[in-house]
């Protein structure tokens, strides 16, 4: 049973446009949601969280969007780079649970020059 | 400011054999848990442990045991070890219930 779900596994997007990435959950006890970025051979570098108390959470050229009713989440990544090829990750955690993190699968993300 | 360390960065290990992981947490975090990626996949959470005791466990057979240090530095041990155990072993730290947790650049084991 995958509570976290990444329904693309991989995304190409040119230069300067903007990067959507999806995530959606199945568990309404998840109230804290995360995007880790992953190059090979390295951990999980974290980007931007959000808690379930908000709609939007900005950090430079990363914005994440949660819409609880859709049980829903993206990030969106304005302006591309190169340097943002990487797997993406969106985990999601519970109250109660030790805030243990539930991933998805991934999308791999290219930007093209 | 140190990030989270792991070590050994690669380990060759034989069916059967028993295999042990240490993590060193990012300063100032006092709780590390430990996740086994599987090619292809997210992470999936194994144990936390938080004041030397482990307060969470996943979905993960008894052969996985860890255990965590005065100094907050924990190890993970995994015994009778087979093929489907080959995977990248991420160590992650955070402080107390804080939400957010850091990754080390974890350890491949590959078990043959």
């Amino acid at each position: 049973d995958q509570q976290v779900k990444q329904n693309s596994p991989s995304l190409s997007v040119q230069e300067g446009r903007i990067s959507i990435l999806n995530c959606d959950y199945t568990n309404s006890m998840f109230d804290y949601f995360l995007w880790y970025k992953k190059y090979p051979a390295e951990g999980p570098t974290f980007l931007i969280s959000i808690s379930s108390i908000k709609d939007k959470n900005e950090d430079g050229r990363f914005t994440v969007f949660l819409n609880k009713s859709a049980k829903h989440l993206s990030l969106h990544i304005v302006p591309s780079q190169p340097g943002d090829s990487a797997v993406y990750f969106c985990a999601a955690s519970a109250r109660g649970s030790a805030r243990q993190l539930t991933f998805g699968s991934g999308t791999q993300l290219t930007v093209l020059p | 400011d140190a990030g989270v360390t792991q070590s050994p960065t690669h380990l060759i290990k034989t069916r059967g054999q028993q295999v042990t992981l240490r993590c060193s947490p990012k300063s100032g975090h006092d709780t590390v848990s430990w996740y086994q990626q599987a090619l292809g996949q997210g992470p999936q959470f194994i144990f936390q442990y938080y004041e030397e005791e482990e307060r969470q466990r996943g979905n993960f057979p008894d052969r996985f045991s860890g255990h965590q240090f005065p100094n907050y530095s924990s190890e993970l041990n995994v015994n009778a070890l087979w093929l489907g155990d080959s995977a990248l072993y991420l160590c992650a730290s955070s402080r107390g219930n804080t939400d957010t947790q850091y990754f080390g650049p974890g350890t491949r084991l590959t078990v043959l």
